[in-house]
C-alpha cells in the first residue's frame, strides 16, 4: 500500500533562518506531488506541484522553493524565513484522480 | 477560473443531530471532480469522497451522505446522527480533471457537543 511521510512534524525557527521540509511517498512510482500551506484561518493554498523529477511548477511567488531530487521525494526550502511563513505545510500525492495528504509539518517562525 | 464557496464557517450541534455542510462551486470546465476532506484536530487531511461531473447520483456511506446537483452547482455533505468524533474542519474541493490541482473552499468547522 502507498504511504506518505513528512518530517519534521513540528519546527520552530527564527526569522531569517533556512528551511528544509521533506516529503516522501512509498509504494508508488512517478506520482504527482504537491505542497500546500495552511495559515491560521485554515485556508489551503497550493504552493508547488511536480509531475516528475526536476519538474516544479510554482503557484505563488514567495521566498519558498521546491525541489524533486528523486521520483518519490519532494522538498520545500527557504533561504531566509519570514514571520509570514508560519503555518501548517502539507504534502500530497495523486492516486487515481484523488489527492492524498501527509501528516503535515507545523512551522512556527519567531 | 475555479472557485469553491463554503459559506458556513462554523457549525455547532448536539450529538445525534443531523447536520448538512454546504458547498457551492464555479467552473467553466465540462469535466471536473469534486471532493470532500476531513481535517481532525491532528491536522492531517482525510479523503472522504470524490465525485466526477458525469455522475450525479447521490452517495451514502454509513452516516455520511452527499448530494451533488449540477443545476445549482452544489455538492452538499450531510452527517446523520452526528457524533463527537465528527468534530473537525471539513473542506470541499474542486479539480478540472484527473491528476490536476485542487481548489479548496475555506472549510467549515464542525463542533459536535455531547
Amino acid at each position: 500500500s502507498q504511504t506518505i511521510h513528512q518530517w519534521p512534524a513540528t519546527l520552530v525557527q527564527p526569522v531569517g533562518s533556512p528551511l528544509s521540509l521533506e516529503c516522501t511517498v512509498e509504494g508508488t512510482s512517478n506520482p504527482n506531488l504537491y505542497w500546500y500551506r495552511q495559515a491560521a484561518g485554515r485556508g489551503l493554498q497550493l504552493l508547488f506541484y511536480s509531475v516528475g523529477i526536476g519538474q516544479i511548477s510554482s503557484e505563488v511567488p514567495q521566498n519558498l522553493s521546491a525541489s524533486r531530487p528523486q521520483d518519490r521525494q519532494f522538498i520545500l526550502s527557504s533561504k531566509k524565513l519570514l514571520l509570514s511563513d508560519s503555518g501548517f505545510y502539507l504534502c500530497a500525492w495523486n492516486n487515481r484522480d484523488t489527492q492524498y495528504f501527509g501528516p503535515g509539518t507545523r512551522l512556527t517562525v519567531l | 477560473a475555479q472557485k469553491v464557496t463554503q459559506a458556513q464557517t462554523e457549525i455547532s450541534v448536539v450529538e445525534k443531530e443531523d447536520v448538512t455542510l454546504d458547498c457551492v462551486y464555479e467552473t467553466r470546465d465540462t469535466t471536473y471532480y469534486l471532493f470532500w476532506y476531513k481535517q481532525p484536530p491532528s491536522g492531517e487531511l482525510v479523503f472522504l469522497i470524490r465525485r466526477n461531473s458525469f455522475d450525479e447520483q447521490n452517495e451514502i456511506s454509513g452516516r455520511y451522505s452527499w448530494n451533488f446537483q449540477k443545476s445549482t452547482s452544489s455538492f452538499n455533505f450531510t452527517i446523520t446522527a452526528s457524533q463527537v468524533v465528527d468534530s473537525a474542519v471539513y473542506f470541499c474541493a474542486l479539480s478540472p480533471g484527473a491528476n490536476s490541482k485542487l481548489t479548496f473552499g475555506k472549510g467549515i468547522t464542525l463542533s459536535v457537543r455531547p
